[in-house]
């Protein structure tokens, strides 16, 4: 299975702050990695699939890099509403996997 | 727009099974994969599986294979996610997802809990 891991895992930032969370791959994964988005008690939200297209109606303030091992999240002004946890996933291989999350909060 | 309803919570013993549904409109059903991907109270995300509505075939994470069966109905447009011989550890979570780009739509979860 590829294991994902993100860093940090918890992460406190001020508003308007530059945020970048990281998540490396156990085996390269080429671009077959999203990024999603979950508040507190709501499903998840899908921001950011093949790396770095973001979804339809997502902030332009998100954005994803990276391909083969290395990937990153990028938001480039802090908002409050983007209190959550983010997570990566890659569709490259079955089984699909997600990393551990990193919980973001807003100082 | 797209929508993902699922049914409501579940208190289930230890030894029971749970179905799950989650009914899907907005779209057309058949096109697009169905995937079930559970949270453990505080925990992170868990990738259970994917049903084809087309043609029926599936794909199971393999601790759940023998545990785990999804299934549609397409005439209702509806997926359900049947798990059983629960244990205390199955309580999460459980979400149906739609596949498109990656997993694009997303039902609201339904709280399923196993307790004596």
């Amino acid at each position: 299975d590829i294991q994902l891991t993100q860093s940090p895992s918890f992460l406190s930032a001020s508003v308007g702050d530059r945020v970048t969370i990281t998540c490396r791959a156990s085996r390269g994964i080429s671009s077959y990695l999203a990024w999603y988005q979950q508040k507190p008690g709501k499903a998840p939200k899908l921001l950011i699939y093949a790396a770095s297209t973001l979804q339809y109606g997502v902030p332009s303030r998100f954005s994803g890099s990276g391909s083969g091992t290395e990937f990153t999240l990028t938001i480039s002004s802090l908002q409050p509403e983007d209190l959550a946890t983010y997570y990566c996933q890659q569709l490259n291989s079955y089984p699909i996997t997600f990393g551990q999350g990193t919980r973001l909060e807003i100082k | 727009q797209v929508q993902l309803v699922q049914s409501g919570a579940e208190v289930k013993k230890p030894g029971a099974s749970v179905k799950v549904s989650c009914k899907a409109s907005g779209y057309t059903f058949i096109n697009y994969y169905m995937h079930w991907v559970r949270q453990a109270p505080g925990q992170g995300l868990e990738w259970m599986g994917w049903i084809n509505p087309n043609s029926g075939g599936a794909n199971y994470v393999q601790k759940f294979q023998d545990r785990v069966t999804m299934t549609t109905d397409t005439s209702i447009n509806t997926a359900y996610m049947e798990l059983s011989r629960l244990r205390s550890d199955d309580t999460a979570v459980y979400y149906c997802a739609r596949d498109d780009t990656a997993l694009e739509d997303w039902g609201q979860g339904t709280l399923v809990t196993v307790s004596s």
